[in-house]
């Protein structure tokens, strides 16, 4: 039983493209995250939400937008697609208790090739 | 900046040995320190973790050792076994005064490989 799931697992599109990633998790967590991995393997944290509201925004280009329409899901979206987009997406849970050190469980990410 | 480094990118050890795998911060502020496995292809498994008021965290075959002092943090996994090869990453997290999520910091990771 799957704990932090996301769709799809491969995403292969075109520059300028609009796409969309699912997360999901069922542990009954109150925060999600989503981190991106990159061409040189770094994992750095995007987005994070607790109960549906925007905690942490990096600085990410606004093309790329989180949307939680419960505290269940937080899915991203991103408008027109480029190249170096390209990379492994990864969404993140943790329970959100206040003090903020706590472990995030993370999803099998999703690989997204912008060509 | 990297604030969390892992400086070898790769590390071979011998079945049954001890793997020490270690990690460097630069920043003061990072209280809570994880310790996460991948395999190709999956996502990053949360292994074992440390906050800065324990000097050693020890679960099962997998103990973690924090000097603050140092900034350092090393994992120590005894006896390896071979399906202990995999990716290995440091995390750092601090706690904003007022509490709340944060994001992780993580190393760039050092690749294990257990030779039989």
């Amino acid at each position: 039983d799957t704990a932090v799931s996301q769709t799809p697992k491969y995403l292969v599109t075109q520059m300028g493209n609009d796409k969309s990633i699912k997360c999901e998790q069922n542990l009954g967590h109150d925060t999600m995250y989503w981190y991106k991995q990159d061409s040189k393997k770094f994992l750095k944290i995007m987005f994070s939400y607790n109960n549906k509201e925007l905690i942490i925004n990096e600085t990410v280009p606004n093309r790329f937008s989180p949307k939680s329409p419960d505290k269940a899901h937080l899915n991203l979206h991103i408008n027109s697609l480029e190249l170096g987009d390209s990379a492994v997406y990864f969404c993140a849970s943790s329970q959100g208790l206040a003090g903020g050190a706590e472990t995030q469980y993370f999803g099998p990410g999703t690989r997204l090739l912008v060509l | 900046d990297q604030q969390v480094k892992q400086n070898s990118p790769s590390l071979s050890v011998q079945e049954g040995r001890i793997s020490i795998l270690n990690c460097d911060y630069t920043n003061s502020m990072f209280d809570y320190f994880l310790w996460y496995k991948k395999y190709p292809a999956e996502g990053p498994t949360f292994l074992i973790s440390i906050s800065s008021i324990k000097d050693k965290n020890e679960d099962g075959r997998f103990t973690v050792f924090l000097n603050k002092s140092a900034k350092h943090l090393s994992l120590h996994i005894v006896p390896s076994q071979p399906g202990d090869s995999a990716v290995y990453f440091c995390a750092a997290s601090a706690v904003y005064s007022g509490g709340g999520a944060d994001g992780l910091t993580f190393g760039k990771g050092t690749h294990l490989i257990i030779q039989p």
